[in-house]
């Protein structure tokens, strides 16, 4: 079984500061890397699928890099808002295989 | 509505019993996966199958089983259930190309007690 890591476990920002999180992943036998935004009691939501080395990803106020060589990849987000609480998962593909990472739940104060 | 389309939504059963989950796959996907999320843990990979064979296997316990059916949609069954078994199972299923991502069903939250 491949180890996913995701930091920091857990988070609380307040609205407006903008926050990173990281995901670490074996850097033999990638093929992609796709983050997910799971709100509770909804099924998660892909955010993006980066498959390059130096893959830089944005929707709206999220982007997200990708180091494919040292496996790692950062998802930021700028401007907190509290809509924007949610776990957010990585996913580590290699050929046919998703691993997931157990997440970073992020927690946005009014 | 992510086009996935998983039954029932809830199920409360005995310790010992067999139940069956169903997905459908959103139109025109062929990969089907399954997911178990239970307390504490990350999404665990359970199994893949594409196009009706089974493509990969994770974390399933021998007392679990899938398939996939002519018509794409998938069924995983569990049997002799425990209490440990209680969890919310997800699946997903993507088009031919998997790095371009998948979509998650709503779940099934399973309640053995």
């Amino acid at each position: 079984i491949l180890n996913v890591e995701q930091s920091p476990q857990s988070l609380h920002v307040q609205e407006g500061d903008s926050t990173n999180f990281t995901c670490s992943f074996p850097s033999s036998n990638f093929y992609a890397l796709h983050w997910y935004r799971w709100e509770t009691a909804k099924s998660p939501e892909a955010l993006f699928v980066m498959t390059l080395n130096g893959d830089e990803k944005k929707k709206g106020r999220i982007s997200a890099t990708l180091n494919t060589k040292e496996g790692y990849s950062y998802l930021y987000i700028k401007g907190s808002q509290p809509e924007d609480s949610a776990t957010y998962l990585c996913a580590f593909a290699t050929g046919n295989q998703f691993y997931f990472g157990t997440g970073t739940s992020l927690t946005v104060i009014p | 509505d992510s086009g996935v389309t998983q039954t029932p939504k809830h199920l409360i059963t005995a310790t010992g019993q067999r139940v069956t989950l169903r997905c459908s796959p959103r139109s025109g996907d062929l990969s089907v996966y399954w997911y178990q999320q239970s307390l504490d843990q990350g999404l665990q990979f359970l199994i893949q199958y594409y196009n009706g064979e089974e493509r990969a296997k994770g974390n399933i316990l021998e007392r679990f089983s899938a398939q996939q059916f002519p018509d794409l949609h998938s069924e995983l069954n569990l049997s002799s259930l425990e209490l440990g078994d209680s969890a919310l199972y997800f699946c997903a299923s993507s088009g031919h190309r998997d790095v371009w991502g998948y979509t998650f069903g709503s779940g099934t939250r399973l309640t053995v007690v």
